[in-house]
């Protein structure tokens, strides 16, 4: 069965550090999406970025990058120049292809940026 | 803002109750899905619409329903409402039914008392 494991329930880093968060996943399929989604206390889920099982270039979108290592089946978030406002829950999701069209999420990790 | 619209965006009913969430999916989005957030189990898929028609099946109580209207918007219908079924509830949208990303809607946040 699919499967997303978010290892650390919280982080704390201090502002302008990098931070990244732990992602490991369990797919038997070739083709897969990684995703991260951002959830800040007002409860919303805020895209951030996807991984194709297939690219060959680890994903980047502005301060947030992707680490993906295929072999070790992990998908690290990178968050470089932390700001107060990336305080929030974030989550990993993997959509494969014995899964449809669904997104598995792991359990999240709260992440809290202080002066 | 993702483009996808959920109300209410707060609801507290009764246990017994019935309740509609409905959701609108970005402009050009064929795909609805539902999802359920709460303390016990987390992030769930309950349910995908794809153009109208039932896609994609996940934890989705006999209790609860769903459709997907001409006009693409989608309303998710729970009855018989229990303590439990107290959750946040999201409504996600993508152009197609494939490995698009999804966009999530605000939430709805259910309280059942």
């Amino acid at each position: 069965a699919q499967k997303i494991t978010q290892t650390q329930p919280g982080m704390f880093v201090q502002e302008k550090e990098a931070v990244t968060l732990d992602c490991t996943y369990d797919t038997s399929d070739q083709s897969y999406g990684l995703f991260w989604y951002k959830q800040p206390s007002s409860g919303e889920m805020i895209f951030l970025i996807y991984q194709g099982s297939y690219d060959e270039q680890n994903a980047t979108e502005g301060r947030y990058s992707l680490n993906f290592q295929k072999a070790r089946k992990s998908a690290n978030l990178v968050i470089s120049a932390s700001q107060l406002g990336d305080s929030a829950m974030y989550f990993c999701a993997m959509r494969d292809a014995g899964t449809a069209s669904k997104l598995t999420f792991g359990t999240g990790t709260r992440l809290q940026v202080t002066l | 803002d993702s483009g996808v619209t959920q109300t209410p965006k707060h609801l507290i009913t009764a246990t017994g109750q019935r309740v509609t969430l409905r959701c609108s999916p970005r402009s050009g989005d064929l795909s609805v899905y539902w999802y359920q957030q709460s303390l016990d189990q987390g992030l769930q898929f309950l349910i995908q619409y794809y153009n109208g028609e039932e896609r994609a099946k996940g934890n989705i109580l006999e209790r609860f329903s769903a459709q997907q209207f001409p006009d693409l918007h989608s309303e998710l219908n729970l009855s018989s409402l229990e303590l439990g079924d107290s959750a946040l509830y999201f409504c996600a949208s993508s152009v197609e039914d494939g490995q698009e990303t999804q966009y999530f809607g605000p939430g709805t946040r259910l309280l059942v008392l």
